[in-house]
């Protein structure tokens, strides 16, 4: 069984800029939601994609956006950088939306550095 | 204010018990979670429990869950060093997310 991948798992980039970030999701799970964990913060929750569509969305601005695709893995894109989006950028994948189902399971995360 | 509140840091000998406490002030979550990070990597699932049982026993691990009070706690019998980390017991949102408190930073001295 194949775990949740992210890549890259570095990035630096300037204020700014744009950035995406990928996720494959683990095997036999279709849901796959985003995380934004900041240094000595727990993870706050961006969005949820579902059969190709947003599900869900947290307290983040328009410039926080996303893709599902056919295969269920997903990208996290972020406009015009800024220096507070510097954070560990975390992709949970689950079987079903929703929690009541089974649990998320997390990749290792791609780490984002704006200068 | 937070959905779910831990203790910041918790320190043990190795070979001890160390007990992990979490309080939630919603607690309509189906399941509750544990989730283990260590330095500079991703959340780790350690175990979960329906919300509708009292215990759960995992190998080192024992979840109590104690629905009237909202309280979790984690227990890890003979605490190893490799169990240094952070741990998290999210809550579930509305929204199929999972919402996190600053987690509990478990530290073992040898």
């Amino acid at each position: 069984e194949t775990g949740v991948t992210q890549s890259p798992t570095h990035l630096i980039k300037t204020r700014g800029q744009q950035v995406t970030l990928r996720c494959s999701s683990q095997s036999g799970h279709n849901t796959v939601s985003w995380y934004q964990q900041a240094l000595g913060q727990g993870p706050q929750f961006i969005f949820q994609y579902y059969r190709e569509e947003e599900n869900g969305r947290g307290n983040f601005p328009p410039r926080f956006s996303g893709l599902q695709f056919p295969n269920y893995s997903s990208e996290l894109n972020v406009n015009a950088l800024e220096l507070d989006d510097s954070a560990l950028y975390l992709c949970a994948s689950s079987p079903d939306p929703g929690t009541d189902n089974q649990p998320q399971h997390f990749g290792d995360g791609t780490r984002l550095s704006i200068l | 204010g937070e959905d779910v509140e831990q203790s910041l840091f918790l320190s043990v000998r190795e070979g001890d018990s160390s007990v992990i406490n979490c309080t939630y002030t919603d607690s309509s979550s189906t399941y509750l979670y544990w989730y283990k990070q260590e330095p500079g990597a991703g959340l780790q699932l350690l175990t979960y429990i329906f919300s509708n049982m009292d215990m759960k026993q995992d190998q080192r691990l024992t979840v109590l869950l104690n629905k009237k009070d909202k309280h979790l706690s984690l227990r890890i019998a003979d605490t190893q060093t490799g169990d240094s980390a952070i741990y998290f017991c999210p809550s579930g949102g509305s929204q199929g997310n999972l919402i996190f408190g600053k987690g509990t930073k478990l530290s073992v001295k040898p």
